[in-house]
């Protein structure tokens, strides 16, 4: 099993500043099957990125996908208030795992 | 309108029967895979398992293998999660979700989550 690790923890920034998340595979994420959700408080998870670039639709250029291999990134460009909430990455190849997640939280 | 609407809130006592369940509309039911993901309380999310109604294939995490059983009903377009004996470490929030296509199952679509509370 692929085993998907987050940092940090939590990122804490203020709004209008850049969000870097990682992800780490401890193997190799076959064909970028990566994906990125958000999940805000009392919601269900909503897809970002797939295919460890692609942006789902609907979802604003200022997030944005990249990486291959074992070591993926989301980028979120200019932080706006809704963005606050909890990153989770999510290997959907072979039997697909998610990451802890990643809080970013108002500094 | 891709829907995704999971049964109500459940509460439980060890050792009891459980079926949860997932309909949906607005789509071509059998081209999509279902997935089920559980999230306890102040956790992250863990995939437990996905199935093809259009094929009934299935497919299981380890971690949740034999735990639980995945199932779907295409004549009403619904799936559904099952338990024969919960514990009380299956108190938890449980989402389905569809995926993006056919193919890849990321999952673009997902429900309200149902949450199952289990409890002497």
């Amino acid at each position: 099993e692929i085993v998907l690790t987050q940092s940090p923890g939590t990122l804490s920034l203020s709004p209008g500043e850049r969000a870097t998340l990682s992800c780490r595979a401890s193997q190799s994420v076959s064909s970028s099957y990566l994906a990125w959700y958000q999940q805000k408080p009392g919601q269900a998870p909503r897809l970002l990125i797939y295919g460890a670039s692609s942006r789902a639709t609907g979802i604003p250029d200022r997030f944005s996908g990249s990486g291959s291999g074992t070591d993926f990134t989301l980028t979120i460009s200019r932080l706006e208030p809704e963005d606050f909430a909890v990153y989770y990455c999510q290997q959907y190849g072979s039997s697909p795992t998610f990451g802890g997640g990643t809080k970013v939280e108002i500094k | 309108e891709v829907q995704l609407v999971q049964s109500g809130a459940e509460v439980k006592k060890p050792g009891e029967s459980l079926k949860i369940s997932c309909k949906g509309s607005g789509y071509s039911f059998t081209s999509y895979w279902i997935g089920w993901v559980r999230q306890m309380p102040g956790k992250g999310l863990e995939w437990m398992g996905i199935i093809y109604p259009g094929d009934s294939d299935t497919r299981y995490s380890p971690s949740f293998q034999g735990q639980v059983t995945i199932s779907a009903d295409k004549s009403i377009s619904t799936a559904y999660l099952q338990w024969s004996s919960l514990k009380a470490s299956d108190t938890a929030m449980y989402y389905c979700a569809r995926s993006r296509d056919g193919y890849n199952i990321d999952f673009q679509h997902w429900g309200q989550g149902t949450l199952v509370t289990v409890s002497s």
